[in-house]
């Protein structure tokens, strides 16, 4: 049961243009959306967070959007660089689950191109 | 500080053959889970432990998968009987804290296990 879409699957972008990656999810008692950044033949890392109560957060060239109504969310990566070249997870949480349900995306490749 | 380890790195075992995965979590971090990723896949959620009792053990695929944890901290995840299709990257994760504020899960670099 996949309770967050992930899209595109890959991605290849050009260095110094824009990377967009996003999200669905089902269950409205969502209240904590992260995103994972992975390279290969490492473990996922938190990359960036946001919760429902604010629309969008930045971070450096990191930003995520948030569209409550809509259920969805995306990361946008501003002037991509190649060390930005990862696996990228959206995820989704609750405290209804207690913590112990963190639903991720099937993952999106992105190529940032030289 | 230390991260999140896991043993061994790649482990390569034949069908047939039983596996233990070993994950030693961040210190203090009473939460600690399990995924799987397939190659190009996303992560699998298997197991969560709060402390030593593990309150979810929906994800485990089969009855051939079982995980204990210890002294609320070393992990280690069994796997009896391997088949080909257990052939993954096993992510183990630890956090502070199963709280509203405290959601952010640390990985692990993972185990390979390569089923031939």
């Amino acid at each position: 049961q996949q309770q967050v879409k992930q899209s595109p699957q890959s991605l290849i972008v050009q260095k110094g243009g824009i990377s967009i990656i996003n999200c669905a999810y089902e269950n409205t008692a969502f209240d904590y959306f992260p995103w994972y950044q992975q390279f290969p033949g490492k473990g996922p890392a938190l990359l960036i967070a946001i919760r429902p109560d604010v629309s969008e957060k930045k971070e450096g060239r990191f930003t995520i959007s948030f569209n409550k109504s809509a259920k969805q969310f995306s990361l946008h990566i501003m002037d991509s660089q190649p060390g930005d070249s990862a696996t990228y997870f959206c995820a989704a949480t609750t405290a209804e689950y207690n913590n112990n349900d963190m639903r991720f995306g099937a993952g999106t490749r992105l190529t940032v191109k030289p | 500080g230390a991260g999140v380890s896991q043993s061994p790195s790649n482990k390569v075992t034949e069908k047939g053959k039983d596996v233990e995965l070993r994950c030693d979590p961040i210190s203090g971090h009473t939460a600690l889970y399990w995924y799987r990723q397939s190659l190009g896949q996303g992560l699998e959620f298997l197991i969560y432990f709060q402390g030593n009792s593990a309150p979810d053990k929906s994800g485990l695929p089969s009855d051939r998968f079982s995980a204990e944890r210890t002294g609320g901290s070393v992990s280690t995840l069994t796997i009896q009987r391997t088949q080909q299709e257990d052939s993954a990257v096993y992510l183990c994760a630890s956090s502070l804290a199963s709280t509203r504020d405290t959601y952010e899960q640390y990985f692990g670099p993972g185990t390979r296990l390569t089923v031939t």
